[in-house]
């Protein structure tokens, strides 16, 4: 089945302690992405990457770390989580910029 | 800087009723996309426009890009309760998706 996993689905953390959401397909696409979705904000890219080895700022870098080392992982680091980083996140890929995106179902992190 | 308006933000409509979403933009994109979301879950793509002026139709739902490329429109003939969700327009950049603010729909029985 084609899919988008996420792991963990649920996080409660406490501030300053590093965390990395896990993001895995199997569709073989070349685009991942990361987005934060918070009310009223709509979905907003943290990061995305075109291919192995190449990642780029989306709108809110600040304050995540992504890797891109395999073409079907790619990893979202908080390297010193604050509250303000209190969403929920999703991981989607596609076979290019621009064609549909498939998205994950979801991480809930809360940083206390 | 939020690059796409989405309104209404929040609606709620009887069973059988027609509404529009619309989603506007300062921004020329070079295809837009609609998405649904259901709580709990990722969004799911509905459908995608790419030339100016173009319309799609999908049952009951008829989609617009607009011929300047920068903004669309999302309208839902005679709602039904299988609709309610968040609805989310994102336009494609050279490399980048730009998503709407969302409209959140439900549709009372």
């Amino acid at each position: 089945e084609a899919q988008v996993t996420q792991n963990p689905r649920y996080l409660i953390t406490v501030t300053g302690k590093k965390l990395t959401v896990t993001c895995s397909q199997n569709m073989n696409h070349e685009y991942m992405s990361w987005y934060r979705q918070d009310p009223g904000l709509g979905l907003r890219q943290i990061y995305y990457s075109m291919n192995v080895e190449v990642t780029d700022k989306g709108d809110v870098p600040e304050g995540y770390k992504v890797s891109r080392k395999e073409k079907r992982n790619f990893p979202l680091i908080l390297e010193s989580p604050s509250p303000n980083q209190t969403s929920l996140y999703f991981c989607a890929s596609s076979f290019s910029s621009g064609h549909e995106q498939f998205f994950g179902p979801g991480t809930r992190l809360t940083v206390l | 800087t939020q690059l796409l308006e989405q309104s209404p933000q929040f609606l709620s409509i009887q069973e059988g009723e027609n509404l529009t979403v619309y989603c506007n933009s300062s921004s020329v994109f070079s295809s837009l996309q609609w998405y649904r979301q259901e709580p709990g879950e990722g969004p799911v793509l509905l459908v995608t426009v790419v030339t100016g002026g173009e319309v799609k139709k999908l049952k009951r739902l008829t989609f617009q890009f607009g011929d300047a490329r920068k903004d669309s429109s999302l309208h839902i003939t005679a709602a039904q309760p299988g609709d309610t969700g968040l609805y989310l327009c994102a336009g494609a950049g050279p490399n980048q998706f730009y998503f709407g603010t969302g409209t959140s729909l439900t549709v009372i029985p």
